[in-house]
């Protein structure tokens, strides 16, 4: 199975400031990567897929970057809004797995 | 405009049976690979298992395999989730998703099973 090691586990930001979310591949995924965002009780939503394409309706301060084993999710000039849980999850093969989340928080 | 709505949550003794239901509008339902995937409470997500647009093929975890199964109507529009032999570690909120390429791109508003004597 292709573990997804996801850091940190939880982030403190100000507004407006920048923040970087990384997730650790295994092995090679091949930038089969998608990132989620899941706002506090409700179900989660696609953000970026093969790693640094971003979904429909996503603001444009969300970006993702990585090839690889290696891949990352940034956020600038951070909003209230972006207050969620963030999950990187392998989209190469089955098990499709999952990082362990990223708590974000507004200090 | 994609809505996926499970039904069929609930309290379940251990070792019994529990059958989920998701009903899909708003795409060709037939043309896409459909998930389950589940999320313990405060924890992170799992997958589960994923169903090929025809029916044709399904994959799961391992920890479900034998025990979960999952099936389509593409009459109806709709995705299943049969549950036998439940165990405590299943309790989760069990979304649908539809799966392609890109990820799971759509989730439903998921259901809540708690395996409970």
């Amino acid at each position: 199975d292709i573990q997804m090691t996801q850091s940190p586990a939880s982030l403190s930001a100000s507004l407006g400031e920048t923040v970087t979310i990384e997730c650790l591949a295994s092995e090679d995924i091949y930038s089969n990567l998608a990132w989620y965002q899941q706002k506090p009780g409700k179900s989660p939503q696609l953000l970026i897929y093969y790693a640094n394409s971003l979904n429909d309706g996503v603001p444009s301060r969300f970006s993702g970057s990585g090839s690889g084993t290696q891949y990352s999710l940034k956020i600038n000039s951070l909003q209230s809004e972006d207050v969620s849980i963030y999950f990187c999850q392998q989209n190469y093969d089955s098990p499709y797995t999952f990082g362990a989340g990223t708590k974000l928080e507004l200090k | 405009e994609v809505q996926l709505v499970e039904s069929g949550g609930g309290l379940v003794q251990p070792g019994r049976s529990m059958k989920l239901s998701c009903a899909a509008s708003g795409f060709t339902f037939n043309n896409y690979d459909m998930a389950w995937v589940c999320q313990a409470p405060k924890k992170g997500l799992e997958w589960v298992a994923t169903i090929s647009y025809d029916g044709s093929s399904t994959y799961y975890r391992d920890s479900v395999k034998g025990r979960f199964t999952i099936s389509r109507d593409n009459a109806k529009s709709t995705l299943y989730l049969q549950m036998d032999s439940l165990r405590s570690e299943d309790t989760a909120t069990y979304y649908c998703a539809r799966h392609g390429e890109l990820g799971f791109d759509y989730w439903g508003q998921g259901v809540m099973v708690t395996v409970s004597s």
